[in-house]
């Protein structure tokens, strides 16, 4: 079985561009996030989708972020524009369900550095 | 503030040796995760704990959730230099949307 694909794995940009990540989720895996992983420190919940519809979205910086799954399937979170402190790897992880006991499938990650 | 605070955030042992690893929490869960991340990968679930008291074990690591469901540790035995990585512990809320949390991670370090 496939695992969650994510692209690009490595970005470099200057601050005030802009950039976008793309993840294709387990085939069949209802639920999509988008965490925030800063270095050294655990991921944070940037939004979470329920097929296609946005489940919580409350730490999204809304002012430049923004994320969408079409179709209830693949991802993509955007940034623009970038800020220094959006260094960061972006993880993209998926499930079968919406479940308390739920475990949480991670892609590889997207590597941002803004200079 | 961390929802979720793991202690201690760095710990470099000796191979052989025997080791825990905390999460704290003034919250009350439904259920506790531990993840492993290794450098350039996404974390990988070890193991759910969803019962107060709960023990679980997987090889030589030992897992258990608190009585009140607000804390966990890991514990290993023996620690292999295969163990490095980060360890994550996650929490799903027990109210309100089901949002799994992360602590910031203990990074762990076996020199051979």
């Amino acid at each position: 079985e496939a695992g969650v694909a994510q692209s690009p794995r490595y970005k470099i940009i200057e601050k005030r561009q802009s950039v976008a990540f793309w993840c294709n989720p387990i085939s069949g895996h209802a639920t999509l996030y988008w965490y925030q992983q800063i270095l050294g420190q655990g991921p944070k919940l940037l939004i979470q989708f329920q097929n296609n519809g946005v489940v919580d979205d409350s730490q999204l910086p809304k002012d430049r972020f923004s994320a969408e799954r079409l179709k209830g399937v693949d991802s993509t979170l955007k940034i623009q524009p970038a800020k220094l402190e959006d260094s960061a790897v972006y993880l993209c992880a998926s499930s079968p369900r919406l479940a308390y006991t739920g475990e949480l499938f991670f892609g590889e990650g997207s590597r941002l550095t803004v200079l | 503030t961390q929802l979720l605070e793991q202690s201690p955030q760095f710990l470099s042992i000796q191979e052989g040796e025997n080791l825990t690893v905390y999460c704290n929490s003034s919250s009350v869960f439904s259920s506790l995760q531990w993840y492993r991340q290794e450098p350039g990968e996404g974390p990988v679930l070890l193991v759910t704990v969803v019962t107060g008291g709960e023990v679980k074990k997987l090889k030589r690591l030992t897992f258990q959730f608190g009585d009140a469901r607000k804390d966990s540790s890991l514990h290993i035995t023996a620690a292999q230099p295969g163990d490095t990585g980060l360890y994550l512990c996650a929490a799903y809320l027990i109210q309100g949307a089901q949002k799994l949390v992360f602590g910031q991670g203990t990074r762990l370090t076996i020199n051979p």
